[in-house]
């Protein structure tokens, strides 16, 4: 059964940058696409950006350019870079499969880890 | 950007009702649909995708339909562990939730 682990920092000051890494474990990376979502307290569900094995890249346009996404499949890992944040960006961050190519839904996700950007 | 509109936004019910939730998009652009339930402090499990395909695991109580810009997910007969949070999605847009609660 496919799994995914996200890590990182749970607290970043504002301005700074958020990084947060998703392990997948149970199943391939590549071939598939691979998501960021979060979820700010009380609050629906934000697509971040994707990123396909061969590293190609699609962000939310409401992110003005300030997330960027990056794999390495030999590690079995994919990662979120945010920068500049507030205490807007205080959410969940979920790291999920991706299968846009496939019926456009996210079929499998991690846990969840909650940021909280404060000083 | 395209816009999910799900309705209610909350919903009571009892043990054995049958309920159906609304999603609404702003625009037709695709028949597919995925719909979600989320329980406090976990994350979103897939039901449907394709907006009536059944995921592997999920009990045949849940359902989806619809085409074009509305779509419903309908739980035949309510269990008490069904009482969560259900979100749609479409291409990278979440529906704001329906907060299915026991009556």
């Amino acid at each position: 059964q496919m799994q995914l682990q996200e890590s990182g920092p749970g607290l970043v000051k504002p301005s700074e940058t958020l990084s947060l890494t998703c392990t997948v474990s149970g199943g391939p990376i590549r071939s598939f696409y691979w998501s960021w979502i979060r979820q700010p307290p009380g609050k629906t569900l934000e697509w971040i950006g994707y990123i396909y094995d061969s590293g190609s890249t699609n962000y939310n346009p409401s992110l003005k350019s300030r997330a960027t996404i990056s794999v390495d499949t030999s590690k079995k890992k994919f990662s979120l870079k945010l920068s500049s944040v507030t205490a807007a960006d205080t959410a969940v961050y979920y790291c999920a499969r991706d299968r846009r190519d496939y019926g456009d839904y996210f079929d499998f996700w991690g846990q969840g880890t909650l940021v909280t950007v404060s000083s | 950007d395209i816009q999910m509109t799900q309705f209610p936004s909350t919903l009571s019910a009892s043990v054995g009702d049958r309920v159906t939730i609304t999603c609404r998009a702003s625009q037709s652009t695709s028949s597919w649909l995925a719909w979600y339930q989320q329980k406090p402090g976990k994350a979103p499990k897939l039901l449907i995708y394709r907006a009536s395909s059944l995921q592997t695991g999920v009990p045949s109580r849940f359902s989806g339909s619809g085409s074009g810009t509305e779509f419903t997910l309908t739980i035949s007969s309510l269990q008490p562990d069904d009482f969560a949070t259900y979100y749609c999605q479409q291409y990278n847009t979440f529906g704001q939730g329906t907060k299915l609660e026991i009556k």
